[in-house]
């Protein structure tokens, strides 16, 4: 079965910028999609298709994917941005969730 | 606007059965393939399986099938997640959410675009 690998933790300072990884076998072939969840909240989806947000989705979120790594970056971070972060992707018509990436703006 | 309804906790002891429900609001409902994704407490998102609502046609993830029933009532515009025997294991809180931009001739591809509140289901003895 396919795997997406994040770090499980992603220290930034406010207003600086931060980036979380997903790594898995040959994911820049693929579409990755990034998720946020606040404690409590149901998932929302931040990047779909590599690199498109969503209405409503600031710019200050992107998204990239190539070779085996795709990055969701955050700029400007915010308090507000303290989550957890899940990328996902497709593989043999099913669907992988990374292990998700908790984000501390400190 | 989308909005997918959950119902409500359960508190249920292992060997019992349960079904929950989602319940989405437009006319498309029908139109879009409705996920369903366990969170177990403190850990991440799992995708279980999709359904069309339209024909009834479901996808199981290998990690899921033959553990639940997905099934749906087009006519209620409702979605049910099933077990026929709960386990301890099973205590999670469990998501639906539709499926945008997903064509399953293609191969796959889409994401989460609207979720439902969850519904947190307790198995204890």
């Amino acid at each position: 079965s396919y795997e997406l690998t994040q770090p499980s933790s992603v220290s930034v300072s406010p207003g600086q910028t931060a980036n979380i990884t997903c790594s898995g076998d040959e994911l820049g072939n693929k579409y990755v999609y990034w998720y946020q969840q606040t404690p409590g909240r149901s998932p929302l989806v931040l990047i779909y298709r590599d690199n498109r947000r969503p209405s409503g989705i600031p710019d200050r979120i992107s998204g990239a994917n190539s070779g085996n790594t795709a990055t969701l970056t955050i700029s400007g971070t915010q308090s507000v941005d303290e989550a957890d972060y899940y990328c996902q992707a497709w593989d043999s018509r099913t669907v992988f969730f990374g292990g998700g990436t908790k984000l501390t703006v400190l | 606007e989308v909005q997918l309804v959950q119902s409500g906790a359960e508190v249920k002891k292992p060997g019992e059965s349960l079904k929950i429900s989602c319940q989405g609001s437009g006319s498309s409902f029908n139109k879009y393939w409705i996920a369903w994704v366990r969170q177990m407490p403190g850990k991440g998102l799992e995708w279980m399986g999709i359904i069309y609502p339209g024909d009834s046609d479901t996808e199981y993830s290998p990690s899921f099938q033959g553990q639940v029933t997905i099934s749906v009532d087009k006519s209620i515009s409702t979605t049910y997640l099933q077990w026929s025997s709960l386990r301890a294991s099973d205590t999670a809180m469990y998501y639906c959410a539709r499926l945008a931009e997903y064509n399953p001739s293609s191969g796959g591809e889409g994401f989460f675009d609207y979720w439902g509140q969850g519904t947190l289901v307790t198995v204890s003895s």
